[in-house]
């Protein structure tokens, strides 16, 4: 099956420092990338859907200037927590879809602001 | 606004019984359903998609049906083992959307006890 990885899978950082996650399709080429986010104990919340090449889209709530999605290619995204603060600290899962009509999702980041 | 429920929330049973998890959806006017996978502390693994024009999908002890009228969807686990042990999450993407942007149950926590 189709495989989705993300790097890195865990991260610490300091409060006010900037982090990037990076998403990529190792076996296709992915049309669309979506970036989620979950807290403990609670499902998968949608944060944006990027095309590549274009500017990503944002569900309601997120904000853009805070979380900067570059999809630069058919096989990478990049997710960039910028500012980062204790209340950012969660669980990121990408996701790819290709031709097809299914998503593959990454395996997740656990971001840890201090 | 789609809203997607699973019961129970949590479950747990005896190494070798059948069960059956349970997903509703608000608006039936899904393009498909599709049941994941998540482990502690990781990503999805897909298991499971139904398109809106099937009944049922197979795969080994899994068996995935849909109802699209009465808005739901069950997953059936045969011959349960400690292995299976895991959250089970189902999603439909957004009504105007063809396989894109998931809206997502919050998951039953699967517990099989050898």
């Amino acid at each position: 099956g189709a495989v989705v990885s993300q790097h890195p899978s865990r991260v610490i950082c300091k409060s006010g420092t900037s982090v990037k996650i990076e998403c990529r399709s190792l076996d296709f080429q992915a049309t669309t990338m979506f970036w989620y986010r979950q807290f403990p104990k609670q499902s998968l919340m949608l944060m944006a859907t990027s095309n590549e090449g274009s500017k990503a889209t944002y569900e309601q709530g997120v904000e853009k200037d805070k979380f900067l999605i570059n999809h630069a290619s058919l096989t990478l995204s990049t997710l960039t927590v910028t500012s980062a603060h204790p209340e950012d600290s969660s669980f990121y899962i990408c996701s790819a879809r290709g031709q097809g009509r299914a998503q593959y999702f990454g395996p997740g980041t656990r971001l840890t602001v201090l | 606004k789609q809203e997607v429920t699973q019961i129970p929330a949590a479950l747990s049973v005896p190494e070798g019984e059948n069960l059956v998890l349970n997903c509703s959806f608000t608006d039936s006017a899904i393009y498909n359903l599709q049941w994941f996978r998540q482990d502690p502390g990781k990503g999805l693994t897909s298991l499971l998609l139904i398109q809106s024009s099937q009944r049922e999908q197979t795969s080994g002890r899994l068996n995935a049906s849909l109802d699209k009228s009465s808005g739901r969807s069950t997953l059936y686990i045969a011959a349960s083992q400690p292995g299976d042990s895991a959250t089970y999450l189902c999603a439909v993407p957004l009504k105007e959307t063809s396989g894109s942007r998931l809206t997502f149950g919050e998951g039953t926590q699967l517990t099989v006890n050898p």
